[in-house]
């Protein structure tokens, strides 16, 4: 097991066009999470999976975004008509439990041209 | 609000020891977590505290105090390879899981 592994590593996207991210979780662990974190800033939380469900949404997480986590296991975020603001790092971590700490992945850094 | 405090940066020399501090004041506490962050790279865990006190690992310890809303992390026997990001995150126990991160204290250590 070689941790939280996240793709792609970099993405380059003119505006107004969508973009996936996709996330594979350390086996096993049932909790998975995705922050964003711009240069200079603490990661900052969008929204998290207990297996297959989506319980938490970060009000960050406009309509334009969406996470999906199908069959518990990878989890992928999808941005629509992206926005030069979202221009960050998306950053994905996984936990075995609630009361444990978070692995985090490499992360999706996404510039927005 | 949720408002985590800590300084923007700090430098030290190679084998000294170094104190970061971190305030939070959240709706609700269920532990502070220390992250390490190196530059383009994941943050790493380093610690965790729920109760008050001291916790130690190797060259480095964290310490609670929840009725102060304060933690520092103490880095001692500090090395190069130790200039990163500091993040100090709380678990807040009303929004199950999700941790509120402050901005970071960026570490310098100098030869």
């Amino acid at each position: 097991d070689t941790g939280v592994s996240q793709d792609p590593r970099h993405k380059i996207t003119k505006r107004g066009q969508n973009v996936t991210f996709r996330c594979d979780p350390i086996s096993e662990h049932n909790r998975l999470y995705w922050y964003r974190q711009t240069l200079g800033q603490g990661p900052e939380f969008l929204t998290y999976f207990q297996n297959e469900a989506q319980l938490e949404k970060s009000r960050l997480l406009s309509d334009r975004f969406s996470a999906e986590r199908p069959k518990g296991s990878f989890s992928t975020l999808e941005i629509q008509r992206t926005e030069q603001g979202d221009s960050a790092m998306y950053l994905c971590a996984s936990s075995p439990t609630g009361n444990t700490e978070a692995f985090f992945g490499q992360g999706t850094r996404l510039t927005v041209v | 609000g949720q408002n985590i405090d800590q300084p923007t940066e700090m430098t030290a020399t190679e084998g000294a020891i170094v104190q970061i501090n971190c305030t939070y004041q959240t709706s609700g506490f269920n532990g502070l977590f220390w992250y390490q962050q190196h530059a383009g790279e994941a943050p790493t865990f380093l610690s965790y505290n729920v109760l008050d006190g001291l916790e130690e690992k190797g060259r480095f310890s964290s310490f609670l105090s929840r009725s102060k809303g304060y933690s520092y992390l103490l880095l001692k026997e500090l090395q190069m390879k130790d200039s990163a990001s500091y993040l100090c995150a709380v678990r807040d126990e009303y929004y199950t899981d999700k941790l509120i991160f402050g901005t970071g204290t960026r570490l310098q250590v100098f030869p």
